[in-house]
């Protein structure tokens, strides 16, 4: 079966930086994906990690520990738009299939 | 590019009748995926074409639901009968195995669905 953990909620205050994080349990894995999802949108790919190590994009960050089935997101700078739903999911098995987690709500306050 | 085009973007109907959500890949993407997201199990897929053809339809929850890709620039999902449990936002995405390093899956925006 699949598995993907995260935090159901956090907040953090404009300015600041904020880890999300993810573990995963899943049968077969060829990378990870962030992806943000704001309120009545539609999610946008963020980052993509297959190998261990940390990506950077901008304000963005996302580690990946396949091992430890541990990944998370480092978001600094923190601006109010950041105020979204950030979503774990893993690519696994053959084709482009990807197994989400049901998201980490991020509230950003001033 | 247009990006990935649903329509409707809202449907309300009835508990028992039947339910056509619509989708156009973007241009080139050999993948399609059809996703299902409520607040209690987040986003799910449902089902997903390569080249037209389904390649997992595990996530179907029963016979009440179908996919069709007649070609490779249009998808269905459809919903008979629909019941009120069926009421979610509807995503249809699409990806490319030749595009981007990523595979990254594009979201269109969604059709809101609610069966009374």
């Amino acid at each position: 079966g699949q598995n993907i953990d995260q935090p159901t909620e956090m907040t953090a205050t404009e300015g600041a930086i904020v880890q999300i994080n993810c573990t995963y349990q899943t049968s077969g894995f060829n990378g990870l994906f962030w992806y943000q999802q704001h309120a009545g949108e539609a999610p946008t790919f963020l980052s993509y990690n297959v190998l261990d190590g940390l990506e950077e994009k901008g304000r963005f960050s996302s580690f990946l520990s396949r091992s430890k089935g541990y990944s998370y997101l480092l978001l600094k700078e923190l601006q109010m738009k950041d105020s979204a739903s950030y979503l774990c999911a893993v690519h696994t098995g053959g084709g482009n299939k990807l197994t989400f987690g049901t998201g980490t709500q991020l509230k950003v306050e001033l | 590019d247009a990006g990935v085009i649903q329509s409707p973007r809202h449907e309300v109907t009835e508990m028992g009748q039947e339910v056509t959500l619509r989708c156009k890949p973007i241009s080139g993407h050999d993948y399609l995926f059809w996703y299902r997201q409520t607040m209690m199990r987040g986003l799910e897929l449902l089902i997903y074409f390569n080249n037209n053809v389904p390649i997992d339809d595990s996530g179907m929850p029963e016979d009440r639901f179908s996919a069709k890709m007649p070609n490779a620039s249009f998808s269905t999902l459809k919903i008979q009968p629909s019941e009120p449990r069926d009421s979610a936002v509807y995503f249809c995405a699409s990806s490319s195995r030749w595009g981007s390093s990523y595979n990254e899956q594009f979201f269109g925006p969604g059709t809101r669905l609610t069966v009374l």
